[in-house]
């Protein structure tokens, strides 16, 4: 069956402009990761989803990152007014729930210029 | 909230050697650790994990080791082969409730024959 889809692959964006990462989790899965892993560096824990709830936001680096979940399906990430500093890739994941396995997509190359 | 200490950074051993890395972790409530293999351009991939009542666990040439009192955990690769090379991440539940993973930085794997 599909994996975890990202979308787009890559993107290159201007400073201050906003971007939106998108994320089709794997179908049936309740819960739902972000995370952001910048060149060469470990997994950053941004935000996860149970269901559509945000039950910890408590990753999420700055006000300019929001992230919502629809039909306890797609995940969008938002980056508003993106930083130099926001360059990176976007991984999401899905699992069944609590204490399961996470699968993670191919994540999105985020570049800021 | 939860650390997780990852060492070595770099591992550089022989094709047909052992390859071990170890992972410490701060939080006591902590009760899922899986670890991921993760190639340049992909997302990371499970595989295998090892839960806080078991000591040990064993996938052909892939091992986990747990000590829950010292609150260390440990990847033992046998019989190394070029393919094993990639960045390998150890993860830690964020506690007994939490579903996200808080992963180590990860250990690049260099497999040579």
């Amino acid at each position: 069956g599909a994996g975890v889809s990202q979308s787009p692959s890559n993107k290159v964006t201007e400073k201050g402009k906003d971007v939106e990462l998108r994320c089709d989790p794997i179908s049936g899965h309740t819960a739902l990761y972000w995370y952001r892993q910048r060149l060469g560096q470990g997994l950053e824990f941004l935000i996860y989803f149970q269901g559509n709830s945000a039950p910890d936001k408590s990753g999420l680096p700055s006000d300019r990152f929001s992230a919502e979940r629809t039909g306890e399906s797609v995940s969008t990430l938002t980056i508003q007014r993106t930083q130099q500093e926001d360059s990176a890739v976007y991984l999401c994941a899905s699992s069944q729930g609590e204490g399961r396995p996470l699968h993670f997509g191919n994540g999105t190359r985020l570049t800021v210029t | 909230g939860e650390n997780v200490e990852q060492h070595p950074s770099t591992l550089s051993v022989q094709e047909g050697d052992s390859a071990v890395i170890k992972c410490t972790y701060s939080d006591s409530a902590s009760n899922y650790f899986p670890w991921y293999k993760q190639e340049l351009g992909k997302g990371p991939q499970l595989i295998i994990d090892i839960r806080s009542n078991v000591g040990e666990k064993k996938d052909q040439r892939i091992a986990v080791t747990l000590n829950k009192t010292a609150k260390h955990f440990s990847l033992h690769i046998t019989e190394t082969q070029p393919e094993d090379s990639a960045v390998y991440f150890c993860a830690a539940s964020m506690g007994q409730a939490g579903t996200a993973l808080i992963f180590g930085k990860g250990t690049t794997l260099s497999v040579s024959s």
